[in-house]
């Protein structure tokens, strides 16, 4: 039982590229969300979904895109990337009772 | 809406006092109330959560937190610190879908 599951660990890229976070959980949890994490500002979140073809933005949604076509699978797309989008990326999974959520062990982007 | 306040984003407290981390909520509905930790350079781990049972909650390394609703409070508490408490602690609010974290409160314990 893996539980989330994020890759790569770490990532740089160049100012204008694009690149796709991954993100899988293995516990059939409806609840997905991504979040980004900055010095001083805790956890924001960029984009959630409560289960499979349902996506809704959250507080930090521009410059990110989502998809979720499978229960396990929830990848943020960077379509243009920008120096303010580095940060270290966290995915979420939780299942609909609304208890614990599990986190994967991050992304840490740099856009140079 | 629901929000997060940590009232205090840095404590610092000398090894084997007492901790004691702030946070107040917001929430339209009863909310479930979490505590995470991240040690430095590493993943979010859970330390306790709120769902509407105990009002005080005890979690994991000898932590517990209790829900205040008159106060709207959800204060972390620990006895007794250790060096390997030191961390960035996160309190967290659900009364929908997704977590909705605080700031964050980074503790420092000092030998």
């Amino acid at each position: 039982n893996a539980g989330v599951t994020q890759t790569p660990k770490f990532q740089v890229l160049k100012t204008g590229q694009s690149m796709t976070l991954q993100c899988a959980q293995d516990m059939n949890h409806e609840y997905m969300s991504w979040y980004r994490q900055d010095p001083g500002m805790g956890l924001r979140l960029i984009h959630y979904s409560v289960g499979a073809g349902i996506t809704d933005q959250g507080e930090v949604p521009n410059g990110y895109n989502v998809s979720r076509s499978t229960t396990e699978d929830f990848p943020l797309r960077l379509l243009s990337a920008a120096p303010s989008q580095t940060s270290v990326y966290f995915c979420a999974s939780r299942d609909r009772s609304g208890t614990e959520a599990f986190f994967g062990q991050g992304t840490r982007l740099t856009v140079v | 809406a629901q929000s997060v306040t940590q009232l205090d984003s840095h404590v610092s407290v000398s090894e084997g006092t007492p901790v004691l981390l702030r946070c107040n909520y917001s929430s339209s509905y009863s909310p479930s109330l979490f505590w995470y930790v991240q040690h430095p350079n590493k993943g979010l781990q859970l330390l306790l959560k709120y769902t509407s049972a105990a009002t005080l909650v005890k979690g994991i390394n000898g932590f517990e937190a209790e829900f205040k609703k008159s106060e709207t409070s959800f204060h972390l508490t620990k006895p007794s610190a250790h060096m390997s408490d030191a961390a960035e602690y996160f309190c967290v609010v659900s009364d929908s879908t997704p977590l909705v974290f605080g700031k964050g409160t980074r503790l420092s314990v000092i030998a």
